[in-house]
């Protein structure tokens, strides 16, 4: 069974903070995709990264990187310098490689970002 | 932002009647979802197709019906809404390239209450 684990419900943290959302998944494919979305207060769901399972380059963009591990079946999501702006819902999503394309969600991470 | 709408953006309607939701693409992607968000569940997915008058269920496809006539337009149809379809609903795209699947995209959703 393919499965996405969002251990934490909720984060706080204070502007300026570094901040982890953890993330761990479960499939028996070889091939498979890993996003993550964030989902601000307005509601909508804006696609943030996809990785494929046979890149485990380390992603940075900005604020924010990836962190891709296979051997823990992780793939953890750190802000940098956190903004009031970063408080959002944050959903991790495992997508496998069996031709019909569909993305199995984690409960998502609530991150809230105070002054 | 990928062209996707979804109409209405919100509806209350009573038990036992039935209801339709819209989405619409302007991007031409083969590939169309239907997911409910509900809190503590993140995104599941209701439905999806891989072209016109192609599809199939996703995990919580019970009491939904779905339909594409064309590759723009994806309805769902509660055929007889119950308190339980209480929910927001997000509709998706995507395309495949070189059998790679690409990201999904959202549209803004739409908010149904169910009395």
């Amino acid at each position: 069974a393919q499965k996405v684990t969002q251990a934490q419900t909720e984060i706080s943290v204070v502007e300026k903070e570094d901040v982890t959302l953890d993330c761990v998944y479960e499939t028996r494919d070889t091939t498979y995709y890993l996003f993550w979305y964030k989902q601000p207060p307005s509601g909508e769901l804006v696609f943030l990264i996809r990785r494929n399972s046979f890149d485990e380059q380390n992603e940075i963009s900005g604020r924010y990187s990836w962190n891709f591990q296979k051997s823990t079946s992780s793939f953890n999501f750190t802000i940098t310098a956190s903004q009031v702006v970063d408080s959002a819902v944050y959903f991790c999503a495992l997508l496998m490689n069996t031709g019909f394309q569909k993305l199995v969600f984690g409960t998502g991470t609530r991150l809230l970002v105070s002054p | 932002d990928a062209g996707i709408t979804q109409s209405p953006r919100h509806k209350v309607t009573e038990t036992g009647t039935p209801v339709t939701l819209r989405c619409h693409q302007t991007e031409n992607h083969r590939y169309m979802y239907w997911y409910r968000q509900d809190p503590g569940h993140g995104l599941r997915l209701i439905h999806y197709s891989y072209g016109v008058k192609d599809t199939d269920k996703g995990e919580v496809s019970d009491g939904y019906s779905v339909s594409r006539s064309k590759t723009e337009d994806f309805l769902l149809t509660l055929e007889s809404a119950t308190s339980s379809q209480t929910s927001v609903y997000f509709c998706a795209i995507s395309e495949s390239f070189d059998l790679v699947p690409g990201e999904q995209y959202f549209g803004p959703g739409t908010r149904l209450t169910v009395t």
